[in-house]
């Protein structure tokens, strides 16, 4: 098994940009979360998805979209990229929502 | 969710116990105790989650207090590898949303 994976791995865009982050698992869980990891900070949810069709807001939403079409993908869309969203992406997932959440190896992105 | 207060670094003679605290005063009955780390900027690895009995599994042990506002994680035996951030998080464990790291402790084990 693969586990959890991003693309890309590294991202510079321009203020004003969009772009998707990619996401993937291959062990069938019904949760996926995305984080942001800003330097020397903790991981702060962006959104989070309990199934295929269901998604949900977290603590930092604003400035960001998500889908869940299926249950293996669920990609993060930038719309009008600022430079506050330069951070470190990562997308994890879980079995149930008190089992441990897997992590992908991140997205670093950067916005000048 | 319970607020949760860590050190901001601790150093750890390799070969030693590494014991890392975490104050979570405000803990609601129905919240657990999850640890994880991160390794050198890589996606952070799940460690060891408990309620309010002590848990261990291979990587580590958990000792929540009786009163469950204070929690440490051990890791026994401490190597250079285990150089990373730990995080202590508290949540619910039926709510998906309430998942947010705080900034955690950076332990550094050294030779």
């Amino acid at each position: 098994n693969a586990g959890v994976t991003q693309t890309p791995k590294f991202r510079i865009l321009k203020i004003g940009q969009s772009m998707t982050l990619q996401c993937t698992q291959d062990m069938n869980h019904n949760y996926m979360y995305w984080y942001r990891q800003d330097p020397g900070m903790g991981l702060k949810l962006i959104y989070y998805s309990v199934g295929a069709g269901i998604t949900d807001k977290g603590e930092v939403p604003n400035g960001y979209n998500v889908s869940r079409s299926t249950t293996e993908d669920f990609p993060l869309r930038l719309e009008l990229a600022a430079p506050s969203q330069t951070s470190v992406y990562f997308c994890a997932s879980s079995a149930g929502v008190g089992y441990e959440q897997y992590f992908g190896p991140g997205t670093r992105l950067t916005v000048t | 969710d319970a607020k949760t207060t860590q050190p901001p670094s601790m150093d750890c003679a390799e070969g030693r116990a590494a014991n890392l605290p975490c104050n979570h005063s405000t803990i609601s009955g129905n919240e657990y105790v999850y640890w994880y780390r991160q390794i050198h900027s890589q996606g952070p690895q799940y460690i060891i989650h408990g309620l309010k009995n002590n848990e261990t599994n291979e990587m580590a042990s958990l000792i929540i207090t009786e009163d469950r506002k204070s929690s440490t994680l051990i890791l026994p035996h401490a190597t250079l590898r285990d150089t990373a951030v730990y995080y202590c998080i508290v949540r619910v464990a039926t709510n998906a949303g309430k998942s947010t790291f705080g900034d955690g402790t950076t332990l550094t084990v050294k030779p």
